[in-house]
């Protein structure tokens, strides 16, 4: 089962605006990463949060995490046509175990 | 640097035959994971190794199997193929631990017919 639940599923905005994607989780973590695909392929590493931070950007990326409510979010700001894509997050390091957990994820539609 | 490589990109198989998928991770990443993508939903784990030992084993059937090579490439085996099986097959190396960040390859697209 999945561990991590992505809300939205799915988001259609226009171009410049910000999306903003969430995604809860069930147990206790030691880090929670995003990640992006685009049609069927390979993940892009966006950030990891470790469990220990509230915080983190990057470019036009921000995420927050909130370990009491077990939830984090993903904010792109202005965003852009080729941010069109599947974002997902991933939660790692749970009780010892190595692996990531992810949920299904959002699909993002950035209208021009 | 080369980033993670994964071959092939696409198979075809037919129910009951078996398949081997590769992955070669970044060059100095030690640990090599494994995850299944049906489409539409979020990738699976199914094994994870460091240093040639398994780490981490997801909910998978004895039908999956891997190995770590001494230089850190690894190969995924699936025996007796079920039409299930088809997916997105995903490698995703780091240097130690999931505790750092994965870095996934371009996936192989397995089709069982």
């Amino acid at each position: 089962s999945q561990q991590g639940e992505e809300d939205p599923q799915a988001l259609s905005i226009q171009e410049g605006e910000n999306a903003t994607m969430n995604c809860s989780y069930k147990t206790s973590i030691n880090n929670l990463q995003w990640y992006r695909q685009n049609s069927g392929r390979g993940l892009v590493h966006l950030i990891l949060i470790r469990s220990n931070e509230r915080e983190k950007h990057s470019g036009r990326l921000r995420v927050t995490l909130d370990t009491s409510k077990k939830s984090s979010s993903l904010l792109i700001t202005a965003s852009r046509a080729a941010d069109t894509a599947s974002y997902f997050c991933a939660t790692g390091g749970i009780q010892g175990a190595q692996k990531l957990v992810f949920g299904q994820g959002t699909r993002l539609t950035i209208n021009p | 640097d080369a980033g993670v490589t994964q071959s092939p990109t696409h198979l075809i198989k037919t129910r009951g035959q078996h398949v081997t998928l590769r992955c070669s991770p970044i060059s100095g990443h030690k640990s090599v994971s494994w995850y299944q993508q049906v489409l539409g939903q979020g990738p699976q784990f199914i094994f994870q190794y460091y240093e040639k030992e398994e780490r981490g084993r997801g909910n998978f059937p004895d039908r999956f199997s891997a190995r770590q090579f001494p230089n850190y490439s690894s190969e995924l085996n699936v025996n007796a193929l079920l039409l299930g099986d088809s997916a997105l097959y995903l490698c995703a190396s780091s240097l130690e631990t999931v505790q750092e960040t994965q870095y996934f390859g371009p996936g192989t697209r397995l089709l069982v017919l």
